[in-house]
């Protein structure tokens, strides 16, 4: 499978607690990108990363949240003490450099936090 | 504010017709809309993509039209199967947004009756 690969798929943790997702872009792709999605709506921006350079952060991302992508390659979003408004499902994406160019998206980590 | 939504949350059609899928969007500065499937449980699946240069493109069984005037574009499925039930997202990104990041409207729930 040459796809975005996201881990883990699903993830139940309790308030307060910190969580660490991972995301493997699709080899050739030098950009990166984080969403949120929420039941019955769209996915919503997080952050980008071009190679290891993180670009954009939505003012969805508090600073409760972090991402990195140290080597330009896969990336890790981390949520320190998760509120139950942080359970949502976290999609990665990727696409290639240049205007116009259409994201792969990875199945997503669903995370639950009681 | 900038918006890009869906005219209807479901639709529901018998296998073997064609859907028809919309999408309304409010910033006449956006220059590419992409359409995404969601299934249950899994991240969006790319599915076309059009570049504000163009009128319409067609991909195979689907179909899709843009039109700048009136600032809306759709989604037309051909033979519709049940394969195809699933919630369908329109997203657009522009130019001057850094990273070509999308930003995505409500989603339609598309259900195929056999």
């Amino acid at each position: 499978d040459t796809g975005v690969s996201q881990d883990p798929r699903h993830k139940i943790t309790k308030r307060g607690q910190n969580v660490t997702f991972r995301c493997d872009p699709i080899s050739e792709h030098n950009r990166l990108y984080w969403y949120r999605q929420t039941l019955g709506q769209g996915p919503e921006f997080l952050t980008y990363f071009q190679n290891e350079a993180q670009l954009e952060k939505s003012r969805l991302l508090s600073d409760r949240f972090s991402a990195e992508r140290p080597k330009g390659s896969f990336s890790t979003l981390e949520i320190q003490r998760t509120e139950q408004g942080d359970s949502a499902m976290y999609l990665c994406a990727s696409s290639s450099t240049g205007e116009n160019t259409e994201a792969f998206f990875g199945q997503g980590t669903r995370l639950t936090v009681v | 504010g900038e918006s890009v939504g869906l005219h209807l949350p479901t639709l529901s059609v018998q296998e073997g017709d064609n859907s028809i899928i919309n999408c309304a969007y409010s910033n006449s500065a956006s220059d590419y809309f992409i359409w995404y499937k969601q299934e249950s449980g899994k991240g969006p699946q790319f599915i076309i993509d059009i570049r504000s240069n163009m009128d319409k493109r067609q991909g195979q069984r689907v179909t899709v039209l843009l039109n700048k005037t009136v600032k809306h574009l759709s989604l037309q499925i051909a033979a519709t199967q049940p394969g195809d039930s699933a919630v369908y997202f329109c997203a657009e990104s522009r130019k001057e947004t850094s990273g070509s990041r999308l930003t995505f409207g409500e989603g339609t729930q598309l259900t195929v009756n056999p």
